[in-house]
C-alpha cells in the first residue's frame, strides 16, 4: 500500500508563479486535509474535505484553494505565491474524520524567493 | 476558538529517567491525538483518546485523557534514546472535522 502520497517533495517558486501540490491517497479515505509546518509553530489546517466534492476552509486557507473531484485526489493550488508561503506542507487523509487518525504523507518543502 | 498548548516545548532528558508532558486545550472536545514526528519526517500517530479517562500505552509511553480539565498528559518511562523526536498533541474542535495541532514538544534523550 502506498497510503498518502505527495509530489513534488520539494519546489522553489520565485514571487507570483503558481503551482499545485498533489496529493493522492489509496486507503479509500473519505477525509483528506492539507497542513502547512513552520518551525516551531506546529500544523495549521489550510483546508479540508469530508468527501469527493466538498471542501471547506482551515485555519489558515488564504492564498490557497483545492478541489476533490475524486476520492483519491485533494491537490491544493498556490495562487501568486509569496515569501509567506514558504513552508512544508503536508496532505493527511483519514477513515471516518475526527474519530480515526490522520495518514501522513511525506511532504513538500516549500520555497518561495 | 479552539487553541491548544503544550508544555514543555522543549525537553533534554537522560536515559532512564521518565517525564510527563502535557497538552491543555481551550474548548470542549472528546477527542485527542497524539503524534511523533522525527526530524525531516512525515507524523507518526501514537494514540487515540476518544473519551474522558481513556488511557492507552504503547512500549514506553503512556497517554491518558481528562476531558473534564482539558488536559491530557503523555507519560515517558525509563527514557532512551530512540525516543528523541518531536511529539504533538491535536484536538478536534467540536462538531467539526478540523484537527488543531499544538506546537509540539522536541525531546531530546540523552545517554
Amino acid at each position: 500500500n502506498a497510503g498518502v502520497t505527495q509530489t513534488p517533495k520539494f519546489r522553489i517558486l520565485k514571487i507570483g508563479q503558481s503551482m499545485t501540490l498533489q496529493c493522492t491517497q489509496d486507503m479509500n479515505h473519505n477525509y483528506m486535509y492539507w497542513y502547512r509546518q513552520d518551525p516551531g509553530m506546529g500544523l495549521k489546517l489550510i483546508y479540508y474535505s469530508v468527501g469527493a466534492g466538498i471542501t471547506d476552509k482551515g485555519e489558515v486557507p488564504n492564498g490557497y484553494n483545492v478541489s476533490r473531484s475524486t476520492t483519491e485526489d485533494f491537490p491544493l493550488r498556490l495562487e501568486l505565491a509569496a515569501p509567506s508561503q514558504t513552508s512544508v506542507y503536508f496532505c493527511a487523509s483519514s477513515y471516518r474524520g475526527g474519530s480515526s487518525p490522520l495518514h501522513f504523507g511525506n511532504g513538500t518543502r516549500l520555497t518561495v524567493t | 476558538e479552539l487553541k491548544v498548548e503544550q508544555n514543555p516545548l522543549f525537553l533534554s532528558m537522560q536515559e532512564g529517567k521518565n517525564y510527563t508532558i502535557y497538552c491543555n486545550y481551550s474548548t470542549t472536545s472528546d477527542r485527542l491525538y497524539w503524534y511523533r514526528q522525527d526530524p525531516g519526517k512525515s507524523l507518526e500517530s501514537l494514540f487515540v483518546l476518544l473519551s474522558n479517562g481513556a488511557v492507552k500505552q504503547e512500549g514506553r509511553l503512556m497517554a491518558s485523557l481528562d476531558t473534564k480539565a482539558r488536559l491530557s498528559t503523555l507519560h515517558i518511562t525509563a527514557a532512551v534514546h530512540d525516543l528523541s523526536a518531536t511529539y504533538f498533541c491535536a484536538v478536534s474542535q467540536g462538531g467539526s472535522e478540523k484537527l488543531v495541532f499544538g506546537k509540539g514538544m522536541k525531546l531530546t534523550v540523552n545517554p
